[in-house]
């Protein structure tokens, strides 16, 4: 999988929008980008993923640069919840594993 | 609901030991996978399998094992168990290589 390149950790307050940054300078045409997040003391969840255009979804979503270079998650409203590491992961055509970097680690203040 | 679950949840182990955690997903995906994630460390994954009887290396495989007998399990088998094998074991399925993976909830294994 093509490397990506997140911020460490960010902080938001709550109930206000949260712009995730996610850098793929390499991605190839083909690549599917996608975001896992993974809560306190739980397995990874699946949020969101996209190919080209823009996606949302219940959870969140994700603006992809037109020349998909870069991408971002929108988390519109966080809450105490939304507090975890988010996971930026480009998936090739080929049937290979999920590769996990080190994510962001975002944190909501009350 | 269909689900994926992980037993034991903890367990405390002695050094040279054999031990096997479990994984049963009940979404007949034909992917399964194990990851270790150490404190402060992300996700590194360990062995996995695209169906039954097929069975792949990952990127710490060494002292691990894995078998898949039937499409529902993939057990992960700690052949002598070291302290290095201290960690949290993630289990995780999906169904094609597009599709979301889910993951178990994990079962923090201590090696002392």
């Amino acid at each position: 999988d093509a490397k990506t390149t997140q911020p460490n950790s960010m902080e938001s307050n709550e109930e206000e929008p949260v712009h995730l940054p996610c850098n793929h300078s390499t991605i190839s045409g083909t690549d599917y980008i996608h975001w896992y997040r993974q809560l306190p003391s739980q397995g990874p969840e699946y949020v969101i993923h996209g190919l080209t255009s823009n996606v949302n979804n219940r959870m969140a979503s994700l603006a992809i640069a037109e020349d998909r270079k870069s991408s971002t998650l929108i988390l519109h409203r966080a809450t105490l919840r939304d507090a975890a590491v988010y996971y930026c992961i480009l998936r090739d055509e080929g049937n290979t594993p999920l590769v996990f970097g080190k994510g962001t680690r975002l944190s909501v203040i009350a | 609901d269909a689900e994926i679950t992980q037993s034991p949840r903890h367990k405390i182990t002695e050094t040279g030991r054999q031990v096997t955690l479990a994984c049963h997903q009940t979404w007949n995906h034909n992917n399964m996978f194990w990851y270790r994630q150490d404190l402060g460390h992300g996700l590194r994954l360990i062995h996995y399998s695209y169906g039954v009887q097929d069975t792949n290396k990952g990127e710490v495989s060494d002292g691990y094992s894995v078998s898949r007998s039937n499409t529902e399990d993939l057990p992960l088998t700690l052949e002598s168990a070291a302290s290095s094998q201290t960690s949290v074991y993630f289990c995780a399925s999906r169904r094609d290589y597009l599709s979301e993976a889910f993951f178990g909830q994990g079962t923090r294994l201590t090696v002392v």
